[in-house]
């Protein structure tokens, strides 16, 4: 059965610092994977995704992520946080073209001024 | 392009009272999902509709959960009786349905009190 793990439920760097969120996916072939943010009170947002090709992908707000496909990781980065970064965020993945979505239990980042 | 709709954006009821969640999805998509998100949480799947038909309600409580997307564009999710663990937000989202890398579009959110 497919499952995203989000080791990390809370995360808190400084403005400024380097940051990177962890996601672990189970699936048998390779997956399209998603990381989504959700501020206070919003919706998710999509930031970025994988499917194929090039396994560094840039997303929107200066975030990246890598697909690691011998680590079954997708983890999130970004080289220097901003206030503005603190809220939730979701690792999915979808799998054999159900459209189906799995969500891992999400990471909250804290950002100290 | 305006984005996924939903309404109430709050709602508080008490146990085993009943309640209507509305959602209008991005003009055009063919998929829409109704997620439960628990406090602490991430988003879980409850029902899955391709256009007008369910595509996968596997997590539904369909004891007291019930959806309908009657002409394809438009949905509401049902909860009679609640309980208190119904207590959550529900978001809605939507995909075109044809494209799989596009990821979902996703409303604000209900959030559903039980008191």
């Amino acid at each position: 059965a497919q499952s995203v793990t989000q080791p990390d439920i809370h995360i808190t760097v400084s403005e400024g610092a380097s940051l990177e969120l962890r996601c672990n996916y189970s699936y048998g072939a390779t997956p399209y994977l998603f990381w989504y943010v959700q501020s206070p009170g919003q919706g998710l947002q999509l930031l970025l995704k994988y499917f194929s090709g090039d396994t560094l992908v840039q997303g929107i707000k200066g975030f990246e992520a890598e697909f690691k496909r011998s680590q079954s990781s997708f983890n999130l980065r970004k080289p220097s946080v901003h206030w503005s970064d603190a809220a939730e965020y979701f690792c999915a993945v979808e799998g054999s073209g159900t459209y189906k979505y799995i969500f891992g239990t999400g990471t909250r980042l804290k950002v100290l001024a | 392009e305006a984005g996924v709709a939903q309404s109430p954006r709050y709602k508080i009821i008490e146990k085993r009272q009943s309640v209507a969640f509305w959602c209008n999805p991005i003009s055009g998509h063919a998929t829409l999902y109704w997620y439960q998100q628990i406090l602490g949480q991430g988003p879980k799947l409850l029902i899955q509709f391709q256009n007008n038909g369910v595509v996968d309600d596997s997590q539904l409580p369909k004891d007291r959960f019930s959806a309908e997307r009657l002409k394809g564009v438009d949905s509401t999710l049902k909860i009679q009786p609640a309980k208190l663990e119904d207590s959550a937000v529900y978001l809605c989202a939507s995909t075109p349905g044809g494209d799989l890398t596009i990821g979902q579009f996703f409303g604000p959110g209900t959030r559903l009190t039980v008191l």
